[in-house]
């Protein structure tokens, strides 16, 4: 699976959008861009994936490069329980593993 | 709540003893996962079943790590002999196979080895 890279932590406003980059550049055309966040001591969450079109559901809003490596989610108004840490993985179709890396920290504050 | 049930939530044991964990993944789903997660770390992958064979296990599950997934419901993962360096959160996913095969968490096992 192709590596991705994301920023370590990001502060954002409750209210405001929080836009969420990651990077990765050898992403291979069979593979998809999962979403998932980790709030302190719980399991992980999914939150949306994409190929290569916009994904949005009713959690957030995915949106992936032209040359797909790269991909942005939007947390379009943030709340304090959208603190977490956000994980951007890529993973084959049909693949089995979810490889993990460190995630971005979101913090919302007040 | 995913759905994906673990037991039990917390466990505290003594450096040598042997510990199970219990996963029920969604009632529909054939494929079931666990990870390891540390400290300041994302989940690693530790090992999948697909019904009840267990296809690929990582190079993090030593000997002393047995998985099984008898009648392709429930998984239990057994840590024999545990140490110090098995304290984390155990993970359990599970998900249907198919094209888009989106994993679904269990709120996991926190393990602490004194």
């Amino acid at each position: 699976d192709a590596k991705t890279t994301q920023p370590p932590s990001m502060d954002c406003a409750e209210g405001r959008a929080a836009n969420l980059p990651c990077n990765h550049s050898t992403i291979s055309g069979n593979e998809y861009v999962y979403w998932y966040r980790q709030i302190h001591s719980q399991g992980p969450q999914y939150i949306i994936h994409g190929l290569k079109n916009n994904e949005t559901n009713e959690m957030a809003s995915l949106i992936i490069t032209e040359d797909r490596k790269s991909s942005t989610l939007i947390l379009p108004h943030a709340t304090l329980r959208d603190t977490a840490v956000y994980y951007c993985i890529v993973k084959e179709t049909s693949g089995s593993r979810l490889t993990f890396g460190e995630g971005t920290q979101l913090t919302v504050n007040p | 709540d995913t759905g994906v049930s673990q037991n039990p939530r917390h466990k505290i044991t003594k450096r040598g003893q042997n510990v199970t964990f219990r996963c029920d993944p969604i009632s529909e789903h054939n494929r079931l996962y666990w990870y390891r997660q540390t400290l300041g770390q994302g989940p690693e992958f530790l090992t999948y079943f697909q019904n009840e064979a267990q296809l690929e296990k990582s190079r993090l599950l030593s000997d002393r790590f047995s998985a099984e997934r008898p009648k392709g419901s429930f998984s239990t993962l057994e840590i024999q002999r545990t140490e110090q360096g098995d304290s984390a959160m155990y993970l359990c996913a599970s998900t249907t196979l198919g094209k888009q095969e989106t994993q679904y968490f269990g709120p996991g096992t926190r393990l602490l080895v004194l």
